[in-house]
This record gives C-alpha cells, sequence and structure tokens, in this order.
C-alpha cells in the first residue's frame, strides 16, 4: 500500500531534548516536506527536499533540521525544543509539485514541549 | 513572496444546501493552485488541483473549483453537502519552481441536519 508513514504519532517532551521525528515513503517519491499546523495558520512549510541530499528552507526553518540521506526517508530533528514548537506535524511526499502527481501526506506527530 | 488567504474561518450550511468556500491567492506567476480537506483526526486529502489548461477543475467527493486569474481567486464549490463534509478545508498555491506549497488559514465547515 503506498503510504506515508512517520513515528512517532504522539510525543511529549521537555525543553532543550533533542528528538527526531522519522518519516518514510514507500512510493519512490523525489519531493518530501514537512510542515506544521497550528490553529488559524493552516500549515506553514518547515523545511523540503527535492531529492537525495538535496534540502532547503520553507516558510518557518528556525529551530528545526533536516537530512535525506535516502530517497525513502526525511527525517525532521529538533535539536533543543522549545515550547512554541508544539505542534501537529505532517510529513509529505509527491513526484513533484509541478507534475501532475499527488501529495501524499502522512497521519500526522502530535508533539507536546513542556 | 507567494500567499494564500481564506477570509472564511468557520462556515454552517445546512445538509443540501451549497456550498462555496474562498480562496484568494498572492503569486506572481501564473500559481499552481490545490484544495486539501482534512478530517477531523486526520491527516490532508486532496480534493482537487489546477495546474493549466481548463479553469474549471472536477475533483472527488463532487467538489469543483474554479480558477479566475482577474480576481486572484480559487473558490471551492459543492452543490448538495453531505453530511460527511464536515471537516476543515484548506486552499494552497505552489511556486512554478516545484519547491513551495503555501497554505491558507483554512476554513471550518460544519454541517447541519
Amino acid at each position: 500500500e503506498a503510504q506515508v508513514t512517520q513515528n512517532p504519532r504522539y510525543l511529549i517532551t521537555v525543553t532543550g531534548k533533542k528528538l527526531t521525528v522519522t518519516c518514510s515513503q514507500n512510493m519512490n517519491h523525489e519531493y518530501m516536506s514537512w510542515y506544521r499546523q497550528d490553529p488559524g495558520l493552516g500549515l506553514r512549510q518547515i523545511y523540503y527536499s527535492m531529492n537525495v541530499e538535496v534540502t532547503d528552507k520553507g516558510d518557518v526553518p528556525e529551530g528545526y533540521k533536516v537530512s535525506r540521506k535516502e530517497k525513502r526517508n526525511f527525517p525532521l530533528i529538533l535539536e533543543s525544543p522549545s515550547p512554541n514548537q508544539t505542534s501537529l506535524y505532517f510529513c509529505a511526499s509527491s513526484f513533484s509539485l509541478t507534475s501532475g502527481s499527488k501529495q501524499f501526506f502522512g497521519p500526522g506527530t502530535r508533539l507536546t514541549v513542556l | 513572496a507567494q500567499s494564500v488567504t481564506q477570509p472564511d474561518i468557520h462556515i454552517t450550511v445546512s445538509e443540501g444546501a451549497s456550498l462555496e468556500l474562498r480562496c484568494n491567492y498572492s503569486y506572481g506567476a501564473t500559481p499552481y493552485l490545490f484544495w486539501y480537506v482534512q478530517s477531523p483526526g486526520q491527516g490532508l486529502q486532496l480534493l482537487l488541483k489546477y495546474f493549466s489548461g481548463d479553469t474549471l477543475v472536477q475533483g472527488i467527493k463532487g467538489f469543483e473549483a474554479e480558477f479566475k486569474r482577474s480576481q486572484s481567486s480559487f473558490n471551492l464549490r459543492k452543490p448538495s453537502v453531505h453530511w460527511s463534509d464536515a471537516a476543515e478545508y484548506f486552499c494552497a498555491v505552489g511556486d512554478n519552481a516545484g519547491n513551495m506549497l503555501t497554505f491558507g488559514g483554512g476554513t471550518r465547515l460544519m454541517v447541519k441536519p
């Protein structure tokens, strides 16, 4: 089944404790992206990747890191989480945004930083 | 920079009534436009997209949207709403390079029986 998986689905942590949210897709997509969703703000793009070893900042990259060492995986790293990073995070993948291909979203990761 | 505005935060319609959700975008060139739906506790599902060609786009679940360049709008419509359409709807614009996808703040739709 074609899908994007994220782990963990729920995470409660404390300020400053490094964490990684994993994202994996099984569709051989080149394009992957991370978003955060906050009430009233919709989804805001954090980082995206056009292919292996190619990443770039989205609208709200501060406090986040990503890597794309393999095509299928695109982890989101919070080196020193802060309470303002409490949010719902979505990973997505597609062949490209400009093609007719559909963008698949993961189920979301709800992160709480105390 | 591109941006998307969804002027209506909440909309309530009666089941069977027609629906129009507004979306206005700002982008310097011809945009790629999308509508997504998010049901409670779920991820996002693509309803429809506009890349080029016919400005009236048909999507899944009986939804359609019309791209109006002169008004910088991409409004979503459905002739008869079902209770299962209650969800949050997001309009998004993508840049021509295929890098950035910018979402609006969302419109939460409630359906009255």
